[in-house]
């Protein structure tokens, strides 16, 4: 089963506007990681929170974390016609001692910006 | 460019055919890791390797085989396919694990089994 799931799951909105996906998840984890998928590529990586952390910011991108609630968000301020993508949210779950590093991917939010 | 290098783009094969997914990262990582994608479902962990000389299975290890060949080769191979196993493969390397880091991906093997 998933353990990030995203929501909403497709976005479409206009060149400037901002976009924000929210992405909740089952057990305690390490850190939760953001990435970008554009159509037929890789996965890209954006920004990563540790548990102990409950907001990042990078150039654009802003992620919040809420252990108690198992939840994080990506905002995207801004938009613009290039940041049309999948957008996946990953945790690093701690399942156990072994288990650092193994990331669970949600099934994503595609964001389309419109000109 | 420095990343993860994935071979071939594109395959087809026929059931019951065996394939090898070729992958090499070159940033020296620790760490590497095969996924599949499939629509609707996110990505799926098939095996990852901590480290040299080390591999174990992920969620969805069943039909698959891996190969840690040296630090910077991570090979997936495919005995037997099925149509199942259609999908978008991805491998991906990260620095260490357990402190954080993001992953490297490369830019997927579409395979099609028919």
């Amino acid at each position: 089963s998933q353990q990030g799931e995203e929501d909403p799951q497709a976005l479409s909105i206009q060149e400037g506007e901002n976009a924000t996906m929210n992405c909740s998840y089952k057990t305690s984890i390490n850190n939760l990681q953001w990435y970008r998928q554009n159509s037929g590529r890789g996965l890209v990586h954006l920004i990563l929170i540790r548990s102990n952390e409950r907001e990042k910011h990078s150039g654009r991108l802003r992620v919040t974390l809420d252990t108690s609630k198992k939840s994080s968000s990506l905002l995207i301020t801004a938009s613009r016609a290039a940041d049309t993508a999948s957008y996946f949210c990953a945790t690093d779950a701690i399942v156990a001692a072994d288990s650092w590093g193994k990331l669970q991917f949600g099934a994503g939010t595609q964001v389309v910006v419109t000109p | 460019n420095a990343g993860v290098t994935q071979t071939p783009k594109f395959q087809v094969l026929k059931t019951g055919q065996s394939m090898t997914l070729q992958c090499a990262q070159d940033m020296n990582h620790n760490s590497m890791y095969w996924y599949r994608q499939d629509p609707g479902m996110g990505l799926r962990l098939i095996y990852y390797s901590a480290s040299e000389g080390t591999t174990d299975k992920g969620e969805v290890p069943n039909g698959y085989n891996v190969s840690r060949l040296n630090k910077r080769e991570f090979s997936l191979r495919l005995e037997s396919a099925a149509p199942s196993q259609t999908s978008v493969y991805f491998c991906a390397s990260s620095e260490v694990r357990g402190q954080g880091h993001g992953y490297t991906f490369g830019s997927g093997t579409r395979l099609t089994v028919v």
